[in-house]
């Protein structure tokens, strides 16, 4: 299996704030890559795929970049709707696998 | 705009088989080439992806759970499920069903059911 590893595990911002979360996998994924956001009680929300693309009326403070086995997701200016658990997920390889998680939390 | 639905018993026996059902609403489950997938959430965890059909019966499934898993589509009921034997504790999630798109990035999600295995 493809391991996925995000950091960091927590993070704590304030609004405004400029926030990077990175995903790290095992092996080379080229841009085969997804980011969801979730919150409490909801399914996940598809903000980004194939690394950088932005899933429509997804806000553009949100990017990704990355390819291979490094990738990072950035929140430009966090709002207060933000603060939330971001997962990233790799579709190069079966199993897809899904990072541990990174929980945004207010400073 | 699609909907995905999932329902099913709440509660399973261990040993027992968990089986739930993903009804899809607002499009056909026919059109377009579409994964439709099943993921898991223990509480206060991360996502486990369990497997994925398309509409000509294709299967993949998480080898941590494939001797245990069968995810089949009903074109007739718009409807796709899922069955997972011989469950234990460790099965206990929420579980989402969802539609892959492009491979496998997730756009539509069911709202989730918890499923607690317990006897």
């Amino acid at each position: 299996d493809i391991q996925v590893t995000q950091s960091p595990s927590f993070l704590s911002a304030s609004v405004g704030d400029r926030v990077t979360i990175t995903c790290r996998a095992s092996q080379a994924i080229s841009n085969y890559l997804a980011w969801y956001q979730q919150k409490p009680g909801k399914a996940p929300k598809l903000l980004i795929y194939a690394a950088s693309t932005l899933q429509s009326g997804v806000p553009s403070r949100f990017s990704g970049s990355g390819s291979g086995t490094e990738f990072t997701l950035t929140i430009s200016s966090l709002q207060p709707e933000d603060f939330a658990t971001y997962y990233c997920q790799q579709l190069n390889n079966y199993p897809i696998t899904f990072g541990q998680g990174t929980r945004l939390e207010t400073k | 705009q699609v909907q995905l639905q999932e329902s099913g018993p709440g509660l399973v026996k261990p040993s027992q088989t968990l089986s739930l059902t993903c009804t899809v609403s607002g499009g056909s489950i026919s059109s377009g080439s579409y994964y439709w997938s099943w993921i898991r959430q223990p509480a206060g965890e991360g996502l486990e992806w369990i497997g994925r059909s398309d509409t000509s019966g294709s299967t993949k499934y998480n080898p941590s759970l494939k001797s245990r898993v069968t995810i089949s589509v009903d074109t007739s009921r718009n409807q796709f499920s899922l069955n997972l034997n011989s469950v234990t504790a460790a099965d206990t999630a929420v579980y989402y069903c969802a539609r892959g798109q492009s491979g496998s990035y997730y756009y539509h999600w069911g709202q989730g059911t918890l499923v607690t295995v317990s006897s």
